[in-house]
Protein backbone atom coordinates (compact mmCIF):
# COMPACT_ATOMS: atom_id res chain seq x y z
CA UNK A 1 0.00 0.00 0.00
CA UNK A 2 1.45 3.65 -1.21
CA UNK A 3 -0.53 5.62 1.30
CA UNK A 4 0.38 9.01 1.11
CA UNK A 5 3.83 9.47 -1.45
CA UNK A 6 5.52 13.13 -1.32
CA UNK A 7 8.45 13.47 -3.88
CA UNK A 8 11.21 14.29 -4.26
CA UNK A 9 12.64 13.17 -0.68
CA UNK A 10 15.36 15.68 -0.95
CA UNK A 11 16.08 19.46 -2.63
CA UNK A 12 18.99 22.02 -2.29
CA UNK A 13 17.56 24.98 -3.76
CA UNK A 14 19.40 28.18 -4.29
CA UNK A 15 17.76 31.25 -2.79
CA UNK A 16 15.53 32.94 -5.54
CA UNK A 17 14.65 29.44 -7.08
CA UNK A 18 11.07 28.01 -7.74
CA UNK A 19 10.08 24.48 -7.10
CA UNK A 20 6.75 22.34 -6.23
CA UNK A 21 6.72 19.69 -3.62
CA UNK A 22 4.47 16.64 -5.13
CA UNK A 23 2.19 14.60 -2.91
CA UNK A 24 -0.07 12.16 -3.70
CA UNK A 25 -2.64 10.05 -1.85
CA UNK A 26 -4.68 6.78 -3.25
CA UNK A 27 -6.83 5.96 0.16
CA UNK A 28 -9.34 8.53 -1.66
CA UNK A 29 -9.37 10.66 1.01
CA UNK A 30 -11.07 14.20 1.05
CA UNK A 31 -8.59 16.53 2.89
CA UNK A 32 -4.79 16.90 2.82
CA UNK A 33 -2.65 19.34 4.44
CA UNK A 34 0.80 20.37 3.85
CA UNK A 35 3.17 21.05 7.27
CA UNK A 36 6.62 22.37 8.13
CA UNK A 37 8.96 20.81 10.95
CA UNK A 38 11.65 22.95 12.21
CA UNK A 39 13.18 21.93 15.47
CA UNK A 40 11.83 23.04 18.63
CA UNK A 41 8.62 23.96 16.98
CA UNK A 42 6.89 20.49 16.08
CA UNK A 43 5.27 20.57 12.71
CA UNK A 44 3.28 23.96 11.72
CA UNK A 45 0.52 24.17 9.26
CA UNK A 46 1.07 25.60 6.02
CA UNK A 47 -2.21 25.15 3.39
CA UNK A 48 -4.67 22.36 3.51
CA UNK A 49 -7.73 21.41 1.20
CA UNK A 50 -10.74 20.37 3.16
CA UNK A 51 -12.11 18.69 -0.64
CA UNK A 52 -11.28 18.53 -4.17
CA UNK A 53 -11.22 22.50 -5.40
CA UNK A 54 -10.72 24.17 -2.33
CA UNK A 55 -7.75 25.45 0.05
CA UNK A 56 -7.05 27.46 2.87
CA UNK A 57 -4.58 29.26 4.59
CA UNK A 58 -2.94 27.66 7.84
CA UNK A 59 -0.16 29.02 10.22
CA UNK A 60 1.94 30.14 7.99
CA UNK A 61 1.27 30.61 4.66
CA UNK A 62 3.47 33.43 3.84
CA UNK A 63 5.82 32.11 0.31
CA UNK A 64 3.95 29.30 -0.72
CA UNK A 65 0.99 28.60 -2.81
CA UNK A 66 -0.74 25.37 -3.23
CA UNK A 67 -2.46 23.46 -6.20
CA UNK A 68 -5.19 20.81 -4.95
CA UNK A 69 -5.29 19.30 -8.78
CA UNK A 70 -7.87 16.11 -8.25
CA UNK A 71 -8.48 14.64 -5.04
CA UNK A 72 -5.42 12.66 -5.65
CA UNK A 73 -2.79 15.20 -5.99
CA UNK A 74 -1.99 18.18 -3.56
CA UNK A 75 1.04 20.22 -4.34
CA UNK A 76 2.82 22.87 -2.48
CA UNK A 77 5.03 25.87 -4.65
CA UNK A 78 7.55 28.03 -3.34
CA UNK A 79 8.08 30.85 -6.00
CA UNK A 80 11.16 32.59 -4.93
CA UNK A 81 13.02 30.61 -2.57
CA UNK A 82 14.65 31.89 0.73
CA UNK A 83 17.02 30.40 3.67
CA UNK A 84 13.94 30.56 6.38
CA UNK A 85 12.30 28.15 4.17
CA UNK A 86 15.00 25.35 4.67
CA UNK A 87 12.95 22.64 6.93
CA UNK A 88 11.33 18.92 6.27
CA UNK A 89 7.84 19.40 4.73
CA UNK A 90 5.17 16.54 5.09
CA UNK A 91 2.10 15.67 3.26
CA UNK A 92 -0.72 14.37 4.82
CA UNK A 93 -4.10 13.16 4.42
CA UNK A 94 -7.56 12.30 6.30
CA UNK A 95 -10.11 10.07 5.07
CA UNK A 96 -13.47 12.45 5.86
CA UNK A 97 -14.51 15.22 7.40
CA UNK A 98 -14.88 15.47 11.07
CA UNK A 99 -12.39 15.86 14.16
CA UNK A 100 -12.02 12.59 15.03
CA UNK A 101 -10.11 11.34 12.45
CA UNK A 102 -5.96 10.33 11.78
CA UNK A 103 -3.89 11.66 9.49
CA UNK A 104 -1.77 9.90 7.54
CA UNK A 105 1.52 11.27 6.68
CA UNK A 106 3.86 10.95 3.67
CA UNK A 107 7.90 9.90 4.48
CA UNK A 108 8.40 14.28 4.09
CA UNK A 109 10.60 16.17 1.60
CA UNK A 110 13.88 17.58 3.31
CA UNK A 111 14.49 21.03 1.58
CA UNK A 112 17.60 23.19 1.58
CA UNK A 113 17.66 26.85 0.92
CA UNK A 114 21.23 28.14 0.61
CA UNK B 1 3.02 32.20 18.58
CA UNK B 2 2.35 28.37 18.64
CA UNK B 3 -1.21 27.24 20.06
CA UNK B 4 -0.51 24.33 21.84
CA UNK B 5 2.70 23.92 24.08
CA UNK B 6 4.51 20.95 24.72
CA UNK B 7 6.65 20.44 27.99
CA UNK B 8 9.25 19.12 28.21
CA UNK B 9 10.90 19.32 24.85
CA UNK B 10 13.80 17.22 25.60
CA UNK B 11 13.18 14.23 28.37
CA UNK B 12 16.30 11.58 28.87
CA UNK B 13 15.43 8.92 30.98
CA UNK B 14 16.28 5.39 31.93
CA UNK B 15 14.68 2.02 31.14
CA UNK B 16 11.53 1.56 33.86
CA UNK B 17 11.12 5.14 34.72
CA UNK B 18 7.81 7.02 34.44
CA UNK B 19 6.90 10.33 32.65
CA UNK B 20 4.93 12.71 31.83
CA UNK B 21 3.99 15.15 28.83
CA UNK B 22 2.05 18.08 28.80
CA UNK B 23 -0.03 19.68 25.58
CA UNK B 24 -1.40 22.77 26.87
CA UNK B 25 -2.97 25.79 24.78
CA UNK B 26 -5.57 28.82 25.78
CA UNK B 27 -8.01 27.99 23.54
CA UNK B 28 -11.03 25.09 23.32
CA UNK B 29 -10.28 22.43 21.13
CA UNK B 30 -13.14 19.65 19.65
CA UNK B 31 -10.53 17.18 19.92
CA UNK B 32 -7.41 15.68 20.61
CA UNK B 33 -4.90 13.58 19.32
CA UNK B 34 -1.34 12.16 19.86
CA UNK B 35 1.44 10.97 17.61
CA UNK B 36 4.69 9.83 17.91
CA UNK B 37 7.15 10.25 15.01
CA UNK B 38 10.41 7.79 14.25
CA UNK B 39 13.47 9.49 12.54
CA UNK B 40 13.29 10.01 8.51
CA UNK B 41 9.16 9.24 9.02
CA UNK B 42 5.80 10.97 8.95
CA UNK B 43 4.16 10.86 12.41
CA UNK B 44 1.78 8.01 13.15
CA UNK B 45 -1.91 8.23 15.31
CA UNK B 46 -1.01 6.88 18.47
CA UNK B 47 -4.91 8.04 20.40
CA UNK B 48 -7.97 10.36 19.91
CA UNK B 49 -9.40 12.20 23.14
CA UNK B 50 -12.37 13.84 22.35
CA UNK B 51 -14.55 14.59 25.59
CA UNK B 52 -13.20 16.66 28.31
CA UNK B 53 -11.79 14.64 31.38
CA UNK B 54 -11.83 11.44 28.86
CA UNK B 55 -8.78 8.99 30.19
CA UNK B 56 -7.51 6.51 26.81
CA UNK B 57 -5.11 3.33 27.99
CA UNK B 58 -2.65 1.93 25.40
CA UNK B 59 -0.98 -0.66 26.83
CA UNK B 60 1.59 1.30 29.03
CA UNK B 61 0.30 4.76 28.00
CA UNK B 62 -2.52 6.73 29.67
CA UNK B 63 -3.91 9.97 27.51
CA UNK B 64 -5.86 12.52 29.29
CA UNK B 65 -8.20 15.24 28.03
CA UNK B 66 -8.44 18.15 30.50
CA UNK B 67 -11.91 18.86 31.45
CA UNK B 68 -11.87 22.29 29.65
CA UNK B 69 -10.64 20.64 26.23
CA UNK B 70 -7.78 23.00 26.77
CA UNK B 71 -5.18 20.39 27.48
CA UNK B 72 -4.13 16.86 27.54
CA UNK B 73 -0.91 14.59 29.16
CA UNK B 74 0.53 11.42 28.12
CA UNK B 75 1.69 9.34 30.72
CA UNK B 76 4.09 6.13 30.25
CA UNK B 77 4.68 3.69 32.66
CA UNK B 78 7.77 1.74 32.91
CA UNK B 79 9.50 3.38 29.59
CA UNK B 80 10.96 1.05 27.46
CA UNK B 81 13.84 2.32 24.64
CA UNK B 82 10.81 1.34 22.28
CA UNK B 83 9.29 4.33 23.49
CA UNK B 84 11.94 6.65 21.80
CA UNK B 85 10.78 8.88 19.33
CA UNK B 86 9.38 12.86 19.43
CA UNK B 87 5.54 12.89 20.76
CA UNK B 88 3.26 15.59 19.63
CA UNK B 89 0.00 16.07 20.25
CA UNK B 90 -2.77 18.09 17.56
CA UNK B 91 -6.10 19.55 17.96
CA UNK B 92 -8.58 20.25 15.56
CA UNK B 93 -10.24 24.21 15.13
CA UNK B 94 -13.32 23.69 13.32
CA UNK B 95 -13.67 20.79 10.92
CA UNK B 96 -10.51 20.55 9.23
CA UNK B 97 -7.60 23.14 10.59
CA UNK B 98 -5.05 20.73 12.14
CA UNK B 99 -2.81 22.40 14.73
CA UNK B 100 0.28 20.35 16.28
CA UNK B 101 1.75 20.75 19.16
CA UNK B 102 5.73 21.80 19.73
CA UNK B 103 6.58 18.69 20.22
CA UNK B 104 8.63 16.35 23.06
CA UNK B 105 11.55 14.53 22.29
CA UNK B 106 11.63 11.47 24.41
CA UNK B 107 15.28 9.16 24.78
CA UNK B 108 14.57 6.32 26.98
CA UNK B 109 18.33 4.14 27.69
CA UNK B 110 18.85 0.66 28.04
Amino acid sequence: NAGVTQTPKFQVLKTGQSMTLQCAQDMNHNSMYWYRQDPGMGLRLIYYSASEGTTDKGEVPNGYNVSRLNKREFSLRLESAAPSQTSVYFCASRPMEGSNTEAFFGQGTRLTVV
Amino acid sequence: TQLLEQSPQFLSIQEGENLTVYCNSSSVFSSLQWYRQEPGEGPVLLVTVVTGGEVKKLKRLTFQFGDARKDSSLHITAAQPGDTGLYLCAGVRGTYKYIFGTGTRLKVLA
